[in-house]
């Protein structure tokens, strides 16, 4: 019964390593976001996909490459890591609606930790 | 770049006291939203209110929006222990392709 929900929660791994974070939202809401939170808990949004299209996308290395496969999931895969990574993502999604910027709902969170 | 900004960054209580949180921010808006978020968990959505409101309730909950001063406050009544957590205001600004900004948070401590 989880709304947004992510896997893993926690991910460690080495300098160099590329890794992957999943989610998935049943809510049947149109568009997902994926948000960075550092260790001073500033939240800053990555990426924004509405039914399967990039919507969003902030100053973020190309290292960092989301995949939609279809709009209950997004995917966040990361290659070369590099120990600036390491911070908690978030997914989130929302039900988008004409003229009406409605609240998000977050998933739990995965903290990565880059060594 | 950041949109929002809470004061005071840290704020620790009594059980039973209110607690009130300000955020201010830079343009103008479309809505501005309050969001919880627990040690080690997600954000939870706790309140939005549109650039036309001025007040708004919910619960223990009450949220002000002053759009000539680009500010907004959050009241927690009788607060609880249960309300220790950080707390962030996000906006939307107007004209904005779907993006929620968020300001860096406000850690409440409530003591029981």
């Amino acid at each position: 019964d989880t709304a947004v929900s992510q896997t893993p929660k926690y991910l460690v791994t080495q300098m160099g390593n590329d890794k992957s974070i999943k989610c998935e939202q049943n809510l049947g809401h149109d568009t997902m976001y994926w948000y960075k939170q550092d260790s001073k808990k500033f939240l800053k949004i990555m990426f924004s996909y509405n039914n399967k299209e990039l919507i969003i996308n902030e100053t973020v290395p190309n290292r960092f490459s989301p995949k939609s496969p279809d709009k209950a999931h997004l995917n966040l895969h990361i290659n070369s890591l590099e120990l600036g990574d390491s911070a908690v993502y978030f997914c989130a999604s929302r039900q988008m609606e004409s003229g009406n910027y409605n609240e998000q709902f977050f998933g739990p969170g995965t903290r990565l930790t880059v060594l | 770049s950041q949109q929002g900004e809470e004061d005071p960054q840290a704020l620790s209580i009594q059980e039973g006291e209110n607690a009130t949180m300000n955020c201010s921010y830079k343009t103008s808006i479309n809505n501005l939203q309050w969001y919880r978020q627990n040690s080690g968990r997600g954000l939870v959505h706790l309140i939005l209110i549109r650039s036309n409101e001025r007040e708004k309730h919910s619960g223990r909950l009450r949220v002000t929006l002053d759009t000539s001063k680009k500010s907004s406050s959050l009241l927690i009544t009788a607060s609880r222990a249960a309300d220790t957590a950080s707390y962030f205001c996000a906006t939307v600004p107007r004209g904005a392709n779907s993006k929620l900004t968020f300001g860096k948070g406000i850690t409440l401590s409530v003591r029981p």
